[in-house]
C-alpha cells in the first residue's frame, strides 16, 4: 500500500521560498510506473495542479503555466521521497499543498494517493 | 485548457436518498480524455473514488457509480450512507498535464 507523508514549514514570509517533502513508502521514487505529483488547494483558486516529476530512463518535470517560472520539483532517491520549491512566494500561494501519486500513460493524471496535505501559510 | 463546471453547489439529502451530482466539461472530451471523481471528508485531503469515468477505485463501496460521456458526467451515490455528507470533485485527466478540477458539490444532510 503505497502512503505519502508530507512535512515542512507552515508559515513562510513572503519574497522567500516555499519548501515542502513528499516521503513515499510502498513505491519508488524512481518507478517507471509512477508520476508524483504537488497539488494545492484553496477557497479562492479551488484545487490547483502545479507540476510532476517521473522517472522514465531519464527524469522529467512538467508544471502549471501559473508557476512556471517559480516551481521547482525534484526527487530524492537516496531517500525515496521528492519535493517542491516555491520561490518569491506572495500572500495568494497560501494554500493547502498536497502531493499525490499518479499512474503511467493515461493513468498519470488519477492521482491517488494523496499525502496528507500541509497547510502554508504566506505572511509577514 | 478543460473548465468542468459542477453542480448543484449544494445539495441537501438524507441518509437513503439517492444523489445525482453532475459535471460539465467546457468542451468534449477526446478518446483519450477521462473524468476522475474524488471525495474530501473536512480536514482531508482528497480520496479517489472513480477514474476513467466508470471504474470505481479499490475499497470505494459499490454505491458509488459514475457515467457521462462527451461534455456531461454524472456521480450517482444509491444510498446515502452518513459518512457519505462530504464535498465531491470532478478532474479532467489524460496522459499529460495540465488537470482541471471542478469547483466541487457539497453534499450535506
Amino acid at each position: 500500500q503505497v502512503q505519502l507523508q508530507q512535512s515542512g514549514p507552515g508559515l513562510v514570509k513572503p519574497s522567500q521560498t516555499l519548501s515542502l517533502t513528499c516521503a513515499i513508502s510502498g513505491d519508488s521514487v524512481s518507478s517507471n510506473s509512477a508520476i508524483w505529483n504537488w497539488i494545492r488547494q484553496s477557497p479562492s483558486r479551488g484545487l490547483e495542479w502545479l507540476g510532476r516529476t517521473y522517472y522514465r530512463s531519464k527524469w522529467y518535470n512538467d508544471s502549471a503555466v501559473s508557476v512556471k517560472s517559480r516551481i521547482s520539483i525534484n526527487p530524492d532517491t537516496s531517500k525515496n521521497q521528492f519535493s517542491l520549491q516555491l520561490i518569491s512566494v506572495t500572500p495568494e500561494d497560501t494554500a493547502v499543498y498536497y502531493c499525490a501519486r499518479g499512474g503511467a500513460g493515461y493513468n498519470s493524471g488519477r492521482f491517488d494517493p494523496w499525502g496528507q496535505g500541509t497547510l502554508v501559510t504566506v505572511s509577514s | 485548457e478543460i473548465v468542468l463546471t459542477q453542480s448543484p453547489g449544494t445539495l441537501s439529502l438524507s441518509p437513503g436518498e439517492r444523489a445525482t451530482l453532475s459535471c460539465r466539461a467546457s468542451q468534449s472530451f477526446s478518446s483519450s480524455t477521462y473524468l476522475a471523481w474524488y471525495q474530501q471528508k473536512p480536514g482531508q485531503a482528497p480520496r479517489l473514488l472513480i477514474y476513467g469515468t466508470f471504474s470505481r477505485a479499490a475499497g470505494i463501496p459499490d454505491r458509488f457509480s459514475g457515467s457521462g460521456s462527451g461534455t456531461d458526467f454524472t456521480l450517482t451515490i444509491s444510498r446515502l450512507e452518513p459518512e457519505d455528507f462530504a464535498v465531491y470533485y470532478c478532474q479532467e485527466y489524460d496522459d499529460s498535464p495540465p488537470y482541471s478540477f471542478g469547483q466541487g458539490t457539497k453534499l450535506e444532510i
